[in-house]
């Protein structure tokens, strides 16, 4: 079956630099992504990994290992403004390309 | 260039009711897709609709319909409401139906089951 696993919560210091794990078991992977979502607003749309190794984007980098089923979000010198969830998602064959997301991972950044 | 609007944002119904749900999207967007999502869970993926037909569909009771529009937009409707469909339902567009395609997210609509 489609399973997606974050960390339900994570807090981080103003300034540093924190890494948000997903793990995900799907067959026919085709795409990873992951969004931003601060409390009642709509997720944004952060990064696309569908190739093994790192893309970065200014402060946010994603990485991708597609034979370990593994990816992360790195967040740099952090913001106030970055406390939000964090969605990871993936695309499959096996969900007929559907994306199945994952719980969230609620990140609190103290000062 | 305007975003993609959901309307209403707040909705309070009773069990039994139906309600139906619209989303405008990005101009230019052609595909939609609707997620509901509760606290504790991932989105659920309800629908797609590309050019206005049904693209792909989730594990959700029948009670659950869509459709789209000659110009894009979708409405969702949700029969015979039961207290479990309390959550906020999200409207998503991308320019085409695609794997790969960012999804631009409206601000939801959130529907209360009393």
């Amino acid at each position: 079956g489609q399973n997606i696993d974050q960390p339900t919560e994570m807090t981080a210091t103003e300034g540093a630099i924190v890494q948000i794990n997903c793990t995900y078991q799907t067959s026919g992977f085709n795409g990873l992504f992951w969004y931003q979502q601060h409390a009642g607003e709509a997720p944004t749309f952060l990064s696309y990994n569908v190739l093994d190794g790192l893309e970065e984007k200014g402060r946010f980098s994603s990485f991708l290992s597609r034979s370990k089923g593994y990816s992360y979000l790195l967040l740099k010198e952090l913001q106030m403004k970055d406390s939000a969830s964090y969605l990871c998602a993936v695309s499959a064959t096996d969900s007929n390309y559907q994306l199945i997301w994952g719980a969230g991972t609620k990140l609190i950044i103290k000062p | 260039k305007a975003g993609v609007t959901q309307t209403p944002r707040y909705l309070i119904k009773t069990r039994g009711q139906q309600v139906t749900l619209s989303c405008s999207p990005i101009s230019g967007h052609r595909s939609v897709s609707w997620y509901q999502q509760t606290p504790g869970q991932g989105l659920q993926f309800l629908f797609e609709y590309f050019s206005e037909t049904q693209r792909n569909k989730g594990n959700f009771p029948g009670r659950f319909s869509g459709r789209q529009f000659s110009n894009s937009r979708s409405e969702m409707n949700v029969s015979t409401l039961e207290l479990g469909d309390s959550a906020l339902y999200l409207c998503a567009s991308s320019l085409i139906s695609g794997p790969n395609q960012p999804q631009h997210f409206g601000d939801g609509t959130r529907l209360s089951i009393l």
